[in-house]
């Protein structure tokens, strides 16, 4: 059975470093073709994805995003870490963390929820 | 990037109704398009991938069709758990991107 959990801060600061945590169970990250994307969704709006990292450690970004994001994973711990830079009010949002399988994201957690605020 | 434009915005049906939503790839994807339904407060669930492909679990009256740049998620009898929003996202290249999502409401 796939898992995935997030877990973070669900306040940070204007300015402020993001980091992320998706745990997961149920698949490894080594095995070829598997993936862990993060997409987010600010309250009331569509799903933004953001990055990708794959079981060769490929990683794919957002083109918008791309200078504030770092994805990184431990596969040992069977984990995911994004981490996002400079965060603005604008970043507030439910994060989610996906198994993309081929690069389709087939199973979701259940999302976090982050404020940014001073 | 990929823009990918869905169709209507959102839609008032009835239980029964045949429902049909839109999506519109700003460049040829193949039929690299997959489907979600995103109830309020939950995570999406994949529904349909590679166009026409019925994820493991979804009832059969969802469907869906197209390949290029125009694509179709069809519910063939709108039951009363189908009330959600609908995403399209384009899997043919990184970064992904989504539509805006089609809100499915009860008239």
């Amino acid at each position: 059975q796939v898992t995935l959990r997030e877990s973070g801060p669900a306040l940070v600061k204007p300015t402020q470093t993001l980091t992320l945590t998706c745990t997961f169970s149920g698949f490894s990250l080594s095995t070829s073709g598997m993936g862990v994307s993060w997409i987010r969704q600010p309250p009331g709006k569509a799903l933004e994805w953001l990055a990708r990292i794959d079981w060769d450690d490929d990683k794919y970004y957002s083109t918008s995003l791309k200078t504030r994001l770092t994805i990184s994973k431990d596969t040992s711990k069977n984990q995911v870490v994004l981490t996002m830079t400079n965060m603005d009010p604008v970043d507030t949002a439910t994060y989610y963390c996906a198994l993309a399988v081929s690069g389709t994201e087939g199973y979701w957690g259940q999302g976090t929820q982050v404020t940014v605020s001073s | 990037d990929i823009q990918m434009t869905q169709s209507p915005p959102s839609l008032s049906a009835s239980v029964g109704d045949r429902v049909t939503i839109t999506c519109r790839a700003s460049q040829r994807i193949r039929g690299y398009l997959n489907w979600y339904q995103q109830k309020p407060g939950k995570a999406p669930k994949l529904l349909i991938y590679a166009a026409s492909s019925l994820q493991s679990g979804v009832p059969s009256r969802f469907s869906g069709s197209g390949s290029g740049t125009d694509f179709t998620l069809t519910i063939s009898s709108l039951q009363p758990e189908d009330f959600a929003t609908y995403y399209c996202q384009q899997s043919y290249t990184t970064p992904r991107t989504f539509g805006q999502g089609t809100k499915v409401e009860i008239k």
